[in-house]
């Protein structure tokens, strides 16, 4: 099952545009994880928001996190042809007596030079 | 220091076949979960070791099981291989239990599975 939903599923900028990404989620979360994968690579870990924070900033990159509507936002700004990759956000679901980190499905980022 | 090491990289199997995979985590991480990523279900949580038990299991058949060794590495087996097997299997270690609050997870580049 999905715990988070990304939107857009795809954004193509022009480089030095920014990017907005969009994760909404179903349950209640102690955090909201962001990551990125180059094509066909590992993730990367971006940032991490605690649901107490609203907003959270790592050098070009800005977290939102709304908890009331369930939903959490990345802004990159300045974008580089290097920040072209699939950006997925994670939280943890408990499900069935388990918990798990799962991830949503991402959105694809193409930054045109 | 290291980080994440997956082996293989790359491998094609044949349906019915099974394969092992094997994953060395950051040294001092004591957490190994795995991934199976697709384009048609994107990442999806296979299980999680902690301390060379079982700590978390996703949604798969029987036939995807794991093992985790006293130094933490781990290795997982899909026995049976089906088509749709084919996927891109990525390892994640972190030093406490991945779902835990404030945990950081770091992934290796996964092992690409082709089944024919």
């Amino acid at each position: 099952s999905q715990q988070g939903e990304e939107d857009p599923q795809a954004l193509s900028i022009q480089e030095g545009e920014n990017a907005t990404m969009n994760c909404s989620y179903k349950t209640s979360i102690n955090n909201l994880q962001w990551y990125r994968q180059n094509s066909g690579r590992g993730l990367v870990h971006l940032i991490l928001i605690r649901s107490n924070e609203r907003e959270k900033h790592s050098g070009r990159l800005r977290v939102t996190l709304d908890t009331s509507k369930k939903s959490s936002s990345l802004l990159i700004t300045a974008s580089r042809a290097a920040d072209t990759a699939s950006y997925f956000c994670a939280t943890v679901l408990r499900e069935g007596g388990s918990e798990k980190l799962v991830f949503g499905k991402g959105t694809k980022l193409t930054v045109n030079p | 220091k290291a980080g994440v090491t997956q082996t293989p990289r790359y491998l094609i199997k044949t349906r019915g076949q099974q394969v092992t995979l094997s994953c060395s985590p950051i040294s001092g991480h004591r957490s190994v979960s795995w991934y199976q990523q697709t384009p048609g279900q994107g990442l999806q949580f296979l299980f999680e070791y902690f301390s060379e038990t079982q700590r978390n299991k996703g949604n798969f058949p029987g036939r995807f099981s794991g093992r985790q060794f006293s130094n933490s590495r781990s290795e997982m087996n899909v026995s049976t291989l089906e088509l749709g097997d084919s996927a891109l299997y990525l390892c994640a270690s972190s030093l406490a239990v991945s779902s835990s609050s404030g945990n950081t997870i770091y992934f290796g580049e996964g092992s690409w599975l082709t089944v024919v």
